[in-house]
C-alpha cells in the first residue's frame, strides 16, 4: 500500500473516446504530479499541482487535460488520444515545504492505458 | 540538457550476492537524488534517498553513496534476495526554478535479476 492510489488499473479505449483517470492520495501531501512511462523510456513528468494550483505543464498536448479539486485528488481526463499516448499513466505526490526541503514523491501503481 | 543515466540496462546476480547499481547524473546544481525500485505491474516504490551534502545514506540492507566529483550515484544492495528482482532508477532533483516545485529527472532503469 503506498497511499497513493490510481483507477482504474487498465484502461482500453478507441480514439474518439473521452475516458478520465483518478489518482486520491492519503499521505496528507500538498503536491502532485502525473507522469507518463512509456517502454525503454524515462518517466515523463507531464503536470504538477501545488497546493492545488498547476505550476508545470510540460509541454504536454491539449488532448490530455489535468484536473485537481482538492489537495488529495487528481484527475487527468483524456479525449481523441493516439495510438502512440499508450503508455503507463503514474500519480505521484509529494509534501512541499515553504523552506525547500528535500522529500520524495511517492507514487502510484498506474493505469495501463491502450489506444485502439 | 539534463539527463540521468544508467551504466548497465540488465545485472544478473546470486541470491546471497551483494549487488552495485549505478547511475551517472549530468548536472551539477543537482541537490537531491532518490532511488526507486519498480516491480512488474507496479509503480515505483520509495527506497532510499540522499542530499547533496551527504557522501553516504545506508538504509535496511542498501546503501546509496554519492560522488559528486564525477556526478556518480550507486545503490548497493547487500545479501540480495530474489524478492530484489525488479527496476531500478536513479533520479535527480534539479535546482528548483521559479515555482519552486521538485523537478526529478529520471533515468531510463537498470533491470536486477536474482537467481536463487
Amino acid at each position: 500500500e503506498t497511499g497513493v492510489t490510481q483507477t482504474p488499473r487498465h484502461l482500453v479505449m478507441g480514439m474518439t473516446n473521452k475516458k478520465s483517470l483518478k489518482c486520491e492520495q492519503h499521505l496528507g501531501h500538498n503536491a502532485m504530479y502525473w507522469y507518463k512511462q512509456s517502454a525503454k523510456k524515462p518517466l515523463e513528468l507531464m503536470f504538477v499541482y501545488n497546493f492545488k494550483e498547476q505550476t508545470e505543464n510540460n509541454s504536454v498536448p491539449s488532448r490530455f487535460s489535468p484536473e485537481c479539486p482538492n489537495s488529495s485528488h487528481l484527475f487527468l481526463h483524456l479525449h481523441t488520444l493516439q495510438p502512440e499516448d499508450s503508455a503507463l499513466y503514474l500519480c505521484a505526490s509529494s509534501q512541499l515545504t515553504r523552506g525547500g526541503s528535500n522529500q520524495p514523491q511517492h507514487f502510484g501503481d498506474g493505469t495501463r492505458l491502450s489506444i485502439l | 540538457g539534463e539527463s540521468v543515466g544508467l551504466h548497465l540496462p540488465t545485472l544478473s546476480v546470486q541470491e546471497g550476492d551483494n549487488s552495485i547499481i549505478n547511475c551517472a547524473y549530468s548536472n551539477s546544481a543537482s541537490d537531491y537524488f532518490i532511488w526507486y525500485k519498480q516491480e512488474s505491474g507496479k509503480g515505483p516504490q520509495f527506497i532510499i534517498d540522499i542530499r547533496s551534502n551527504m557522501d553516504k545514506r545506508q538504509g535496511q540492507r542498501v546503501t546509496v553513496l554519492l560522488n559528486k566529483t564525477v556526478k556518480h550515484l550507486s545503490l548497493q544492495i547487500a545479501a540480495t534476495q530474489p524478492g530484489d528482482s525488479a527496476v531500478y532508477f536513479c533520479a535527480e532533483k534539479t535546482p528548483r526554478g521559479n515555482t519552486g516545485f521538485q523537478k526529478l529527472v529520471f533515468g531510463t532503469g537498470t533491470r536486477l535479476l536474482v537467481s536463487p
